[in-house]
């Protein structure tokens, strides 16, 4: 079965450093998202992607952040100068459509810790 | 801003019986309705969804319903089987964007 992979599964970074994570979606899938989860917190979301730009941000996607998809296949997301309050779970997602009448299959999560 | 709510962290259940989860929203705008489920050190992994013009879907184990007048969504699983121990949680999205809003999740445990 299709699934969408993460890399890292763990990530430990110094403030202050740059940080990328990597997914892959699933091949024929057109909409590319990241989400986290900050420890016993809500999933949040933060961007989706679309035609090769960004279709919608959360206020959480500050000018820290960015998404690529560099070749077709990966869809990364950078972290400039990371954060202590960066530190959380990034989930990738990816979905046929939009939103509506489908569902988005994330990935197994990149827990990311700044220290 | 807290936009889908799941007022119950955790519940436990007898193996067989039927698990009940519960979900409030409060953006009226919303009109399509996931759950997903969530094993530790997993992604979400989606299990059932409801358009806003339905108020029962039903897969399997699986039912959801949806009272819009109320701004409530349930999941029921029957039977329930210590494999549904997870966690669960409810998202919701609007026609205005692709982002999904998710609850805190509720915690449930199906007691063999």
């Amino acid at each position: 079965e299709p699934e969408v992979t993460q890399t890292p599964s763990h990530q430990v970074t110094q403030m202050g450093q740059e940080v990328i994570l990597r997914c892959v979606p699933i091949s024929n899938h057109l909409y590319f998202y990241w989400y986290r989860q900050i420890l016993g917190q809500k999933v949040e979301f933060l961007v989706s992607f679309y035609n090769n730009e960004i279709s919608e941000k959360s206020e959480i996607f500050d000018d820290q952040f960015s998404v690529e998809r560099p070749d077709g296949s990966n869809f990364t997301l950078k972290i400039r100068s990371t954060k202590l309050e960066d530190s959380a779970m990034y989930f990738c997602a990816s979905s046929v459509r939009g939103r509506k009448n489908t569902e988005a299959f994330f990935g197994q999560g990149t827990r990311l810790t700044v220290v | 801003d807290q936009q889908v709510k799941q007022n119950s962290p955790s519940l436990s259940v007898q193996e067989g019986r039927i698990s009940i989860l519960n979900c409030d929203y409060t953006n009226s705008m919303f009109d399509y309705f996931l759950w997903y489920k969530k094993y530790p050190a997993e992604g979400p992994t989606f299990l059932i969804s409801i358009s806003s013009i339905k108020d029962k879907n039903e897969d399997g184990r699986f039912t959801v319903f949806l009272n819009k007048s109320a701004k409530h969504l349930s999941l029921h699983i029957v039977p329930s089987q210590p494999g549904d121990s997870a966690v669960y949680f409810c998202a919701a999205s609007s026609n205005t964007g692709n982002q999904f809003y998710f609850g805190t999740g509720t915690s449930l445990t199906v007691i063999p």
